[in-house]
């Protein structure tokens, strides 16, 4: 099971873009990036998930470069509202499979 | 947009009772999950159920713990008897089986203190 590393958390100000990295350097040929989002008291929600090179969506950016040894969730311009714990996994991806959290990066975006 | 509802929202026992905490998955997900977050740590994987039986369980999810889909529509997880270290947030999931992503729809969890 590939382990991932990020950092315990962030500061950013509301408007600002933030990026945050995670290392998953044993991360296997089958597995997938997913990126979940969890504010306090409530259960983890699904943001992001990729493969390689870049997604995007409505919500956020991951850039995952050739080696897929990290990848980077970008949030444009956050708000107070993007205050949460963002986590990275890494595995299978379909139907079935478990979700491995970390520890997981808090950020925290001021006025 | 349907979502996964779960009951109680807060649950207080005594060590050595049991509890039974409820949730309701979207209807369409035929995989269902129970993870759970104890205060100031990370969400922690039980098991996962598919096809009316545990296709994976962690080493936390002893036989303490069990699960059941009685109707179609509710999963429930069982703790038998209670311990202090059960303390924590419980939080059914679910996934649908067209999904190319690892995206599980969670509830809002129930707080389970034992006391």
């Amino acid at each position: 099971l590939a382990k991932t590393t990020q950092p315990i958390s962030m500061d950013s100000y509301e408007g600002q873009e933030v990026n945050i990295t995670c290392s998953h350097n044993n991360i296997a040929t089958n597995d997938y990036i997913t990126w979940y989002q969890q504010f306090p008291s409530q259960g983890p929600r699904f943001i992001i998930q990729g493969y390689k090179t870049k997604v995007t969506n409505e919500v956020a950016s991951l850039f995952i470069p050739a080696d897929r040894k990290s990848s980077t969730l970008s949030l444009p311009r956050v708000s107070l509202s993007d205050t949460a714990v963002y986590y990275c996994l890494v595995g299978l991806t379909g139907g079935g499979n478990k979700l491995t959290f970390g520890t997981g990066t808090q950020l925290k975006v001021e006025l | 947009e349907p979502e996964v509802t779960q009951t109680p929202s807060h649950q207080v026992t005594q060590m050595g009772q049991e509890v039974i905490l409820r949730c309701v998955p979207i209807s369409n997900h035929l995989y269902f999950y129970w993870y759970r977050q104890i205060l100031g740590q990370k969400v922690e994987f039980l098991v996962s159920f598919y096809n009316n039986e545990i296709s994976e369980k962690s080493e936390i999810f002893d036989d303490q713990f069990s699960v059941e889909r009685p109707d179609g529509s509710n999963f429930t997880l069982k703790i038998r008897s209670t311990k202090l270290e059960d303390s924590a947030m419980y939080f059914c999931a679910g996934e649908a089986p067209t999904s190319s992503y690892n995206e599980q729809f969670f509830g809002p969890g129930t707080r389970l203190t034992v006391l």
